[in-house]
C-alpha cells in the first residue's frame, strides 16, 4: 500500500503537448504539494493545496494548473509543453503537525521528458 | 539565489565510521531544518529534523546539529553502514504562514558507505 503514489512514473511527450500528472494520498493528510527537481537537483515547491484550497502558489508558468477535487487527491496538468519543463515532479502530503516542522511524505516522483 | 546549499556534491566512508554532512543557508527566517534521504527512484523520506530553538537533535545513529551563528547545520551518521548509501538533501522550512509546508531543499550530497 503506497502511501503517496504518483502515475505515471515516466512520461515522454512532444513540446506543445498538453499532459496531467496525478497523485493520491492514502495517509488522511489535508496538506499536498507539487515539488519540481531540476536538472541541478534542487527540490523546489510549486504548488500547495489545504483541504481542497489554495495556499502556495511559487513562481511557476500559468501552463501549469494543479487541480485538487479532494484533499487526497492532488494532480498537475501542463499545458503546452516546454523543453524546459523536462524534470522530475514529485509530490507529497503531509498533517497539519508535519507542515508546521516540514515533514512531507514524497511521492516516488514522475520523470517528465519533452522532446 | 540560493538559500540552502550543499557544497559537497559526494562524500565516501568506511563502514563503521562517522559520516558528516554539510549545510549551509543564508536566511535568518527559517524555523525548522530538515534532513532527508533519497534512494534511486524513490521518493526523499524524512530522517531527523531540528528546531531552530536547538542545537543539537539526536535519533539513534543520527545526530544534527545546529550552528545559528554561522548558518550551518550538519548532520553526523555513527557508525555509518552500506544501507546509508544514498542522497542526503537539506531542507529549511520558511517562519510564518505564507510558508506553511514550504521548503527550501539543498542540491543534495551523494553519501556511499563502503563495505
Amino acid at each position: 500500500d503506497t502511501a503517496v503514489s504518483q502515475t505515471p512514473k515516466y512520461l515522454v511527450t512532444q513540446m506543445g503537448n498538453d499532459k496531467s500528472i496525478k497523485c493520491e494520498q492514502n495517509l488522511g493528510h489535508d496538506t499536498m504539494y507539487w515539488y519540481k527537481q531540476d536538472s541541478k537537483k534542487f527540490l523546489k515547491i510549486m504548488f500547495s493545496y489545504n483541504n481542497k484550497e489554495l495556499i502556495i502558489n511559487e513562481t511557476v508558468p500559468n501552463r501549469f494548473s494543479p487541480k485538487s477535487p479532494d484533499k487526497a487527491h492532488l494532480n498537475l496538468h501542463i499545458n503546452s509543453l516546454e523543453l524546459g519543463d523536462s524534470a522530475v515532479y514529485f509530490c507529497a502530503s503531509s498533517h497539519r503537525r508535519g507542515a508546521n516542522t516540514g515533514e512531507l511524505f514524497f511521492g516516488e516522483g514522475s520523470r517528465l521528458t519533452v522532446l | 539565489d540560493q538559500q540552502v546549499k550543499q557544497n559537497s556534491p559526494s562524500l565516501s566512508v568506511q563502514e563503521g565510521r562517522i559520516s558528516i554532512l554539510n549545510c549551509d543557508y543564508t536566511n535568518s527566517m527559517f524555523d525548522y531544518f530538515l534532513w532527508y534521504k533519497k534512494y534511486p527512484a524513490e521518493g526523499p523520506t524524512f530522517l531527523i529534523s531540528i528546531s531552530s530553538i536547538k542545537d543539537k537533535n539526536e535519533d539513534g545513529r543520527f545526530t544534527v546539529f545546529l550552528n545559528k551563528s554561522a548558518k550551518h547545520l550538519s548532520l553526523h551518521i555513527v557508525p555509518s553502514q552500506p544501507g546509508d548509501s544514498a542522497v542526503y538533501f537539506c531542507a529549511a522550512k520558511g517562519a510564518g504562514g505564507t510558508s506553511y509546508g514550504k521548503l527550501t531543499f539543498g542540491q543534495g550530497t551523494i553519501l556511499t558507505v563502503h563495505p
